[in-house]
């Protein structure tokens, strides 16, 4: 069964400054991985998505994701971090068992941005 | 904007008593998931349909919960008998089924329910 961790409960970071938050995944076959973003009363939003190919992604509001098969990790970062960042930022895994469609989350990293 | 909509999103109840959640999907989305999301979790996958056949179920779907899609539109998840442990965010999400494994899970603001 596929797992997902991020070390990170919380992090503070200060606007304007760089961001990577962590993702670690176990799974025995390629992984299909997410970046979700929650904010208070709102739905999980997709930030990016990795399937295969280039191991760098490209995602919504300026992040993009680099996936490492060496170290089985799916980093999320942003080089200028905004105060409308702050919020709760989810890693998932897909699994790719034929009829399966569910995601596994982490516990997600809450992010605090200081003004 | 006809995003995924639940209803109600909070619910408050006694324990032993029956909730039922609404989920809205997306309009030509056929597939329709749920999930839970309990304090300081991430969101765990409880089942999925396609179109109106319920296709997945997770262990965490005890005899308790029962979820329906009758005409292939809206969801329904019922929680009979409601324990303190059921307290958490519910949350929905749909999908179009494609050629591919994978298209975009749009989630709706979830159901908060707290049991007494």
């Amino acid at each position: 069964a596929q797992s997902v961790t991020q070390p990170d409960i919380h992090i503070t970071v200060s606007e304007g400054a760089s961001l990577e938050l962590r993702c670690n995944y176990s799974y025995g076959a390629t992984p299909y991985l997410f970046w979700y973003v929650q904010s208070p009363g709102q739905g999980l939003q997709l930030l990016l998505k990795y399937f295969s190919g280039d191991t760098l992604v490209q995602g919504i509001k300026g992040f993009e994701a680099e996936f490492k098969r060496s170290q089985s990790s799916f980093n999320l970062r942003k080089p200028s971090v905004h105060w409308s960042d702050a919020a709760e930022y989810f890693c998932a895994v897909g699994a790719t068992g034929a009829g399966s469609y569910q995601l596994t989350f982490g516990k997600g990293t809450k992010l605090s941005v200081i003004p | 904007d006809t995003g995924v909509s639940q209803d109600p999103r909070h619910k408050i109840t006694k324990r032993g008593q029956n909730v039922t959640f609404r989920c809205d999907p997306i309009s030509e989305h056929n597939r329709l998931y749920w999930y839970r999301q309990t304090l300081g979790q991430g969101p765990e996958f409880l089942t999925y349909f396609q179109n109106e056949a319920q296709l997945e179920k997770s262990r965490l779907l005890s005899d308790r919960f029962s979820a329906e899609r009758p005409k292939g539109s809206f969801s329904t998840l019922e929680i009979q008998r409601t324990e303190q442990g059921d307290s958490a965010m519910y949350l929905c999400a749909s999908s179009l089924a494609g050629t591919g494994w994978y298209n975009e899970q749009f989630f709706g603001p979830g159901t908060r329910l707290t049991v007494l």
